[in-house]
């Protein structure tokens, strides 16, 4: 299995920060990751597909980049409404796999 | 608009199983794969399986193997998914989720999931 190691595991910011959040896959999976974000009791919500594809909808302070094994999304301006879990999911080889979330806090 | 709806909450002592449904609207049921995903209260995100609607075969994560039954229902756009021998283990939010294929390359692939359901909990209790 592929696993997928996400850290930091929380954070904590304040609004307008810069964040950024890191996955490492423990072998190449090409650009096949995509990035979640989690609000409690709320179903995921797709925000960057194929690494760095912004899902429609989503804001442009949103950004992902990477390929092989070293992913990162970026949060250029963080906004009250970001205050989430973030995952990363690798679809390039069964079982699919999640890193283990970033929380990210108001500081 | 693209919508998954799933079945409502269930509660199940260990040992039994239990069957959730995941309905969707608004796309071609079958040109699009389904996955299913678990969260344990207070836990991530856990992949389970897939389904291809389309012809119906699936695959189910090892750890799930033996345990887990994924079905569909073309005349209803519907979903299924069983889980037997339950233990508590078990307890948890379950989703569906829409997952586009990529054909690219000729062949098509399962990608990653754009649309979720509402998910369903799952309590295991004695």
């Amino acid at each position: 299995d592929i696993q997928m190691t996400q850290s930091p595991s929380s954070l904590s910011a304040s609004v307008g920060d810069r964040v950024t959040i890191t996955c490492r896959a423990s072998q190449g999976i090409r650009n096949d990751l995509a990035w979640y974000q989690q609000k409690p009791g709320k179903a995921p919500k797709r925000l960057i597909y194929a690494a760095s594809s912004l899902q429609s909808g989503v804001p442009s302070r949103f950004s992902g980049s990477g390929s092989g094994t070293e992913f990162t999304l970026t949060i250029s301006s963080l906004q009250p409404e970001d205050f989430a879990t973030y995952y990363c999911l690798q679809h390039n080889s069964y079982p699919l796999t999640f890193g283990g979330g970033t929380k990210v806090e108001i500081k | 608009q693209v919508q998954l709806v799933q079945s409502g909450a269930e509660v199940k002592k260990p040992g039994a199983s239990v069957k959730v449904s995941c309905t969707a609207s608004g796309y071609t049921f079958t040109n699009y794969y389904i996955h299913w995903v678990r969260q344990a209260p207070g836990q991530g995100l856990e992949w389970m399986g897939i389904i291809n609607p389309s012809g119906g075969s699936s695959h189910s994560a090892q750890n799930f193997q033996g345990r887990v039954t994924m079905t569909r229902d073309t005349s209803t756009s519907t979903v299924y998914m069983e889980v037997t021998s339950l233990r508590s283990e078990d307890t948890a939010v379950y989703y569906c989720a829409r997952v586009p294929p990529d054909c690219s390359g000729g062949n098509c692939y399962s990608t990653n999931p754009d649309y979720w359901g509402q998910g369903t909990l799952v309590t295991v209790s004695s």
